[in-house]
């Protein structure tokens, strides 16, 4: 099991540009999760999946966050424009669904200049 | 709506002591509570979870949590502390309906040697 996948790692970028996070859940979960984590607000969900169908998106900070999940195997989490106050790292998360534990990739640490 | 409460930001502790990290929820359903545990530039692990069943609940790394109904509480425990333990550690809980996870604010474990 190759666990939730994120992609970049790292992102260094000058504020105002596009900013497109990426996330491969685990096969054969249906439920996935975009978290933000900063010191002062602590771990944050900001959307959430099933089936490829977005349920909740109350947490997204503004409409310059978007998120897409085209397939089951796939989701982006995009900020345009980017603002310094965004920098956080960004987890992605998956499940099964029902009472089953969520499962954490490594995060994308992102720094707005 | 649920709420989770991990009333302590830090802990210190001397390696080979026990150690007791606290959680208190608050909740009008049923629950499912889990804990994670964050090491450096690593995305949350699960150590643990109750579903139903007995209250006590063991899980990886020795450790262990009770589930107090009552009070509505399910602290994390460990008998001897490593300091590879030196973490952050989160407890969660989700509803019934298992429509997202409420994570407390995290508490950081630093085992000293």
């Amino acid at each position: 099991d190759a666990g939730v996948i994120q992609s970049p790692r790292h992102e260094v970028t000058e504020m105002g540009q596009e900013v497109t996070l990426r996330c491969k859940p685990i096969s054969g979960h249906n439920s996935l999760f975009w978290y933000r984590q900063t010191m002062m607000r602590g771990l944050e969900l900001l959307i959430y999946f099933n089936n490829n169908v977005p349920i909740d998106d109350s947490g997204m900070p503004e409409d310059r966050f978007s998120a897409k999940m085209p397939n089951a195997s796939f989701s982006t989490l995009k900020i345009q424009p980017s603002e310094p106050r965004d920098s956080a790292v960004y987890f992605c998360a998956s499940s099964y669904g029902g009472n089953q534990p969520q499962h954490f990739g490594d995060g994308t640490r992102l720094s707005i200049l | 709506a649920q709420s989770v409460t991990q009333l302590d930001s830090q802990v210190p502790v001397f390696e080979e002591a026990p150690v007791e990290l606290r959680c208190n929820y608050s909740s009008s359903v049923s629950v499912y509570l889990f804990w994670y545990v964050q090491y450096p530039n690593q995305g949350l692990q699960l150590l643990l979870k109750y579903l139903s069943g007995s209250t006590l609940v063991k899980g990886i790394n020795g450790f262990e949590a009770e589930f107090n109904k009552s009070q509505t509480s399910f602290h994390l425990r460990k008998p001897s502390v490593h300091i590879s333990d030196t973490a952050e550690y989160f407890c969660a809980v989700s509803d019934y309906n298992f429509n997202k996870f409420y994570f407390g604010s995290g508490t950081k474990l630093n085992v000293k040697p």
